[in-house]
């Protein structure tokens, strides 16, 4: 029943450092997602993998890059970390083509000093 | 426009008292809308979905207005546990099964 595992659950990280945020899940799901979300905004797309083997930009992309490593695995990657980067960081997969009942991972929570 | 809009809040109200969330969205194409819930620190989760006129779930009712593009939510005989942010969610008008969340409506509910 674990559903959508994202880790870490914390980081802190310097300016310029890199890391990269995993996330999986157990549900075979085709679609997954990255999301940011911070004070005051609605969670917004970074971005999408509609299939294995694709990834696409989505609303914020800059400054990350992602890797779908196989059906189950999805990576969140910032080569130069910087201080617009702090925020809360989810994932989620959904089926192939249904938009209803994405299940989120807990969240990643990045501070970036 | 943004794409999505709501009230931020937050609504502070007794126990036992109705309260309504509007929300507004840019996409009159849009067929399908939810009502997400997350809890603070936590991730959002799938309250309701809203395909047509409107849905219906215990104490929760979502309805749909197409012409004004508005959703609400109506929470009826209001519990403690309730308390919450509710996000309002409409499919990405640029295709492919993503969704675009509004900011969210921060329910507080006092004994």
């Amino acid at each position: 029943n674990a559903g959508v595992t994202q880790t870490p659950k914390f980081q802190v990280l310097k300016t310029g450092q890199s890391m990269t945020l995993q996330c999986a899940q157990d549900m075979n799901h085709n679609s997954m997602y990255w999301y940011r979300q911070d004070p005051g905004m609605g969670l917004r797309l970074i971005y999408y993998s509609a299939s294995e083997g694709t990834t696409d930009k989505g609303e914020v992309p800059n400054g990350y890059n992602v890797s779908r490593l196989n059906k189950r695995e999805f990576s969140l990657r910032l080569e130069s970390a910087a201080p617009s980067q702090t925020s809360v960081y989810f994932c989620a997969s959904s089926e192939a083509g249904r938009v209803d009942g994405y299940t989120f991972g807990s969240g990643t929570r990045l501070t970036v000093v | 426009r943004k794409e999505v809009e709501q009230d931020p809040g937050p609504f502070n109200v007794p126990e036992g008292a109705t309260v309504a969330f509007n929300c507004t969205y840019s996409n009159s194409a849009s067929q399908s809308f939810f009502w997400y819930r997350q809890d603070c620190r936590k991730e959002p989760k799938l309250l309701m979905s809203v395909y047509s006129s409107g849905n219906e779930d215990g104490r929760f009712t979502a309805q749909l207005n197409r012409a004004s593009q508005y959703i609400s939510l109506l929470i009826r005989d209001s519990k403690l546990s309730d308390s919450a942010t509710y996000l309002c969610v409409v499919p990405f008008s640029g295709g492919y099964n993503k969704l675009i969340f509004g900011a969210g409506t921060r329910l507080a509910v006092h004994p």
